[in-house]
This record gives structure tokens, C-alpha cells and sequence, in this order.
């Protein structure tokens, strides 16, 4: 167990749809970082979110968005869902300010299927 | 960050040592080598890192070269829990301009047999 939730584990959407996927980071831990996981991408980087301030962003489509709560947590929204937007979702914590070394925490995932 | 190239996939016995190999011929001088597996679907998780020196904990050993464009995992008695995707990646710290995102590759799959 990493510390890091993710709720929900699965979530099943129709395509035009919008979705919240939400991250509970490890207690203490300010960085949140997001990944997707597709079968033909492999794990990407989504964004990262430090202190309740966005610090990098990867390959994150404009339809989807993030925010860093003040109690830390952590929000993923997906909109106007595609087919293509099916996959394995993780959350990942990690205790940085930014001098510290990279060991990041992941969540369990969560599985959005788009039909 | 630098690109990493690995085997896709490797096997290795029960009780044996496995030694994943990683190519990193790109890697700047203050980017870290770091190793991360991934458990059937799993959310990964990390198992080392080193920036010149070899270094070992509890899980596993990480043997850089000398000139930092190669390294190996070294799994010192894999057991069947140790079946995964080992990725090998490159970063700097969070104190970088990356500010701490891992970019994975594909990774090695590595099988343990009974």
C-alpha cells in the first residue's frame, strides 16, 4: 500500500461524457502528479501539481483538466469523452519541494472505460 | 530527459539473480538513473535510483557504468512476485525544469520461472 488513494477503481462512460477522477496523495506529500496508461501509448505524464499550483504539464489534451485542492488533494476531469480516452488513470505522490529526489508513490489507478 | 533503451523482455529462474539491462548514452550529467516496476496493472513503484556511484537497498542493487551511459538492475534472488515491467528512467531531480515527471518507456518485461 502506497498511501496514495484513487477513487473510483472503475468507471464505465458513454462518449460525450464527462468524468472526475479523484487522488488523496500520501499524508504530507505535496506533489501530485498524473499518468494515463492506454495500451498503445504506454504510460504518459499527464500533469503535475505542486502545492496547490500547477508545475509541468505533459501530452494533457485541452478537454482534459486538473486541479490541487488545499487539503492537498487532487482532480482529474475528463471531458467530452472519446473512445480513445479509455484507460488506466494513476495518481502519484511525491514529498518534493523541489530538491529532493524523484521517488514517486502511486495510487492504485482507476480504470475508465469509454463505450 | 535522456531515452533510455531496454531488452523487451527477459526470463530468469526462481532464486537466480536478475540483471536488467538499461542504455541511457544521452544522459546528462545531473540526471539520475532511476528504476520503477509495474505489477500486472499495478500502479508502479519504485525500487532505486543512483546518479554515479552503485547503490543497494533492500529490493535491489543498481550497478552504474563509469561513464553513466549504461546501468543494471540486479534482482540478487528473484522470486515469482518479482514477474513485472522494469523501467529504467532518466530524470533530474525535482529541482530541474522537468520539476520531477517520469517518462517511461516500454521497460522490460521480466518473467520469473518456477
Amino acid at each position: 500500500d502506497s498511501g496514495v488513494t484513487q477513487t473510483p477503481k472503475h468507471l464505465i462512460t458513454a462518449t460525450g461524457q464527462r468524468v472526475t477522477l479523484r487522488c488523496s496523495p500520501r499524508s504530507g506529500d505535496l506533489s501530485v502528479y498524473w499518468y494515463q496508461q492506454s495500451l498503445d501509448q504506454g504510460l504518459q505524464f499527464l500533469i503535475q501539481y505542486y502545492n496547490g499550483e500547477e508545475r509541468a504539464k505533459g501530452n494533457i489534451l485541452e478537454r482534459f483538466s486538473a486541479q490541487q485542492f488545499p487539503d492537498l488533494h487532487s482532480e482529474l476531469n475528463l471531458s467530452s469523452l472519446e473512445l480513445g480516452d479509455s484507460a488506466l488513470y494513476f495518481c502519484a505522490s511525491s514529498a518534493d519541494p523541489p530538491s529532493s529526489y524523484n521517488e514517486q508513490f502511486f495510487g492504485p489507478g482507476t480504470r475508465l472505460t469509454v463505450l | 530527459d535522456a531515452k533510455t533503451t531496454q531488452p523487451t523482455s527477459m526470463d530468469c529462474a526462481e532464486g537466480r539473480a536478475a540483471n536488467l539491462p538499461c542504455n541511457h548514452s544521452t544522459i546528462s550529467g545531473n540526471e539520475y538513473v532511476y528504476w520503477y516496476r509495474q505489477i500486472h496493472s499495478q500502479g508502479p513503484q519504485y525500487i532505486i535510483h543512483g546518479l554515479k556511484n552503485n547503490e543497494t537497498n533492500e529490493m535491489a542493487s543498481l550497478i552504474i557504468t563509469e561513464d553513466r551511459k549504461s546501468s543494471t538492475l540486479i534482482l540478487p534472488h528473484a522470486t515469482l512476485r518479482d514477474t513485472a515491467v522494469y523501467y529504467c528512467i532518466v530524470s533530474t531531480n525535482a529541482g530541474g525544469t522537468s520539476y520531477g515527471k517520469l517518462t517511461f518507456g516500454q521497460g522490460t518485461i521480466l518473467t520469473v520461472h518456477p
